[in-house]
């Protein structure tokens, strides 16, 4: 069975500071893996994925990713934050033998002035 | 604009009323899901369906029932029987395939009363 952990449940950050949110898997088998942001009572949003090919994903709003394999990683980053990204950020995996999405618990970004 | 739609935004009920959360999306996707977030448990998957007339429970579908007639709609019913349903409810839906994104609704917020 898949999992994700997601280690952070709050980052607090400056404005125009780099953040990284973490995001580690479990899965025995090859994974898909995927991003979202959250705004306040709203649906979520997709900000970058990595299906295959190059490990180093971008994304929208200056976000990129690295898939790391082999320390089952996903970890999110920005190099200057700004007080617009606060929000709760989800990482999620998904497989490719017909299992749906497993979300983890999500890690609240706050950028503070 | 295509998307999906959720309806209402915030939801009231009494104890003990069953009630029906809307979701349609004109993106012609095959794959609807219904989740269940509550704070600091990131989303539990409640119904998916991957063909219209046919869905599946998710990890927690005791209290809830769905429908799919059409395409375009997944609704969503709360019974009674759901022992704590005040939540916030997303609605997402994809392409059929594993490996592609799921879009999603702005939510309902119930409460039960």
């Amino acid at each position: 069975a898949q999992s994700v952990t997601q280690l952070d449940s709050q980052v607090p950050v400056f404005e125009e500071a780099p953040v990284e949110l973490r995001c580690n898997y479990s899965s025995s088998v090859s994974v898909y893996l995927f991003w979202y942001v959250q705004y306040p009572n709203q649906g979520l949003q997709l900000l970058l994925k990595y299906l295959s090919g190059s490990t180093l994903v971008k994304g929208i709003n200056g976000f990129e990713a690295e898939f790391n394999k082999s320390q089952t990683s996903f970890h999110l980053r920005k190099p200057s934050v700004h007080i617009s990204d606060t929000a709760e950020y989800f990482c999620a995996v998904s497989g490719n033998y017909g299992q749906n999405f497993v979300f983890g618990p999500g890690t609240r970004l706050s950028v503070l002035p | 604009d295509g998307g999906i739609t959720q309806s209402p935004k915030y939801l009231f009920r009494k104890e003990g009323q069953n009630v029906t959360l809307s979701c349609e999306q004109n993106l012609n996707h095959d794959a609807m899901y219904w989740y269940r977030q509550d704070p600091g448990q990131g989303l539990r998957l409640i119904y998916y369906s991957q063909i219209v007339n046919d869905f599946q429970k998710g990890d927690i579908a005791e209290g809830y029932s769905v429908s799919r007639e059409k395409k375009e709609s997944f609704p969503l019913t709360v019974t009674s029987a759901q022992k704590n349903p005040t939540a916030f409810y997303l609605c997402a839906s994809s392409i059929s395939g594993v490996n592609n994104e799921q879009f999603f609704g702005p939510g309902t917020r119930l409460t039960v009363l």
